[in-house]
């Protein structure tokens, strides 16, 4: 398996402008999480999907940030407009069904590192 | 509310020393917990977890962690620092509020010195 894939790994742009982040998760698994890392807040929960519906998204700082999830295999995180304190490193992570012998571990992507100037 | 405390910000070990390192929890039923583990530019990995049973469990790359109710901590253990085990650790709790999901701690970044 490919594991959890993000992209880009890399972004950087200027202020003001909309970032699209996007996750592929491991198939078969039914649950998706949005973490930002920072030094300063350590890594915080953005969002969660279980089966495409959005469960949880009480992490999201603002409504610059939104998230969806069209598919099993597809999310994107967006920012609009993206801003200097939006820099950090967005991780994607994905979890199995419960119920299953792995259940409730999550499976995190390599990041993508965003830097807004 | 559910959280999850890691007193030490970063802990210096040699190498082929002991490590431990602390993890308490909030929480009011009983506890899914994680110990995952992020190297430099990557992603966490999951190293173990305890469920229910026995509260010993046993992890990959020789870690263990214990599970004490009574103290409401998750140590995880290692008899022998090798130097790629540098990296940073992150205790966690699971959730279920709404779904399923997981309470990260602060992490704890380790140094091993030769």
């Amino acid at each position: 398996d490919a594991g959890v894939i993000q992209s880009p790994r890399h972004e950087v742009t200027e202020m003001g402008q909309e970032v699209t982040l996007r996750c592929k998760p491991i198939s078969g698994h039914n649950s998706l999480f949005w973490y930002r890392q920072t030094m300063m807040r350590g890594l915080e929960l953005l969002i969660y999907f279980n089966n495409n519906v959005p469960i949880d998204d009480s992490g999201m700082p603002e409504d610059r940030f939104s998230a969806k999830m069209p598919n099993a295999s597809f999310s994107t995180l967006k920012i609009q407009p993206s801003e200097p304190r939006d820099s950090a490193v967005y991780f994607c992570a994905s979890s199995p069904q419960p119920g299953q012998g792995n259940s409730y571990e999550q499976y995190f992507g390599p990041g993508t590192r965003l830097t807004v100037t | 509310a559910q959280s999850v405390t890691q007193p030490d910000i970063h802990i210096t070990v040699s190498e082929g020393a002991s490590l431990e390192l602390r993890c308490n929890y909030s929480y009011g039923a009983t506890p899914y917990l994680f110990w995952y583990v992020q190297s430099p530019g990557q992603g966490l990995q999951l190293l173990l977890k305890y469920f229910s049973g026995d509260t010993l469990v046993q992890g990959i790359k020789g870690f263990e962690a214990e599970f004490k109710r009574s103290q409401s901590s998750f140590n995880l253990r290692k008899p022998s620092v090798h130097w790629s085990d540098a990296a940073e650790y992150f205790c966690a709790v699971g959730t279920h509020t709404g779904g399923f999901k997981t309470i990260f701690g602060a992490g704890t970044r380790l140094f091993v010195k030769a």
